[in-house]
């Protein structure tokens, strides 16, 4: 069946430092969503990617779509402490059913102030 | 904000007992979801629903029901909770229709913890 993988697991970082978590799934998405989960909160839509190659930015995160559409990262520019949670990349394969989604384990992003 | 609910927020129980979440939404999105998430960890996809009277075991087995009976209301029951059902459960629900539009929106949750 369909994986989605998510690396790092954790990462630490101090405040004002770049962070990026990568997606990557075992076969071609029809599209991409990534969510975040503030601790003791519960996922929250962030962005969704649908072409190949596509960039979009919000402020201080920069979310990108592979060009064979099998992987994706986010990117985050100077973290602050409000960026604290946990990332989900989430995807549908095109033979898939249009309405389920694959997560991935997420990356907790812990930052040091 | 999306408005979808979930009842009790934190629930502790004990061993035997039944035990129903529930779950409503006020968006008219056909499509409802229950996932299960230990803390810190991966959703688990226990169940869905692409609308009334249709329901569908995810991808992790679990031994809860649901059903849907009307578009606003997908309870999840335990006939018989047991301690390795302590976990939270998410609700979600999506729009449907075309790609575009499957963003899922998720409740609160549940915090479940049977002694």
């Amino acid at each position: 069946g369909q994986q989605v993988m998510q690396i790092p697991q954790y990462q630490h970082v101090q405040e004002g430092e770049d962070f990026t978590t990568y997606c990557n799934s075992s076969t071609t998405l029809s599209n991409i969503q990534w969510y975040k989960q503030r601790p003791g909160g519960h996922p929250v839509f962030l962005i969704q990617l649908v072409k190949s190659g596509e960039v979009k930015k919000q402020k201080r995160l920069t979310f990108q779509f592979g060009e064979a559409k099998k992987n994706s990262s986010l990117h985050i520019t100077a973290t602050q402490t409000t960026d604290v949670g946990t990332y989900f990349c989430a995807g549908r394969t095109p033979r898939g059913s249009n309405y389920k989604l694959t997560f991935g384990k997420g990356t907790l992003l812990t930052v040091n102030p | 904000e999306a408005d979808i609910y979930q009842t009790p927020r934190y629930l502790v129980i004990g061993t035997g007992k039944k035990i129903t979440l529930e779950c409503s939404q006020t968006m008219g999105h056909d499509k409802m979801y229950w996932y299960q998430q230990d803390p810190g960890m991966e959703l688990h996809l226990i169940h869905y629903s692409y609308g009334v009277n249709s329901t569908e075991k995810g991808d992790l087995s679990s031994e809860s029901t649901v059903s849907r009976i009307r578009t606003e209301h997908f309870p999840l029951t335990l006939e018989s909770a047991r301690p390795s059902h302590t976990s939270q459960y998410l609700c979600a629900s999506s729009p449907g229709g075309t790609l575009i539009k499957n963003i899922q929106y998720f409740g609160a949750g549940t915090r479940l913890s049977v002694l």
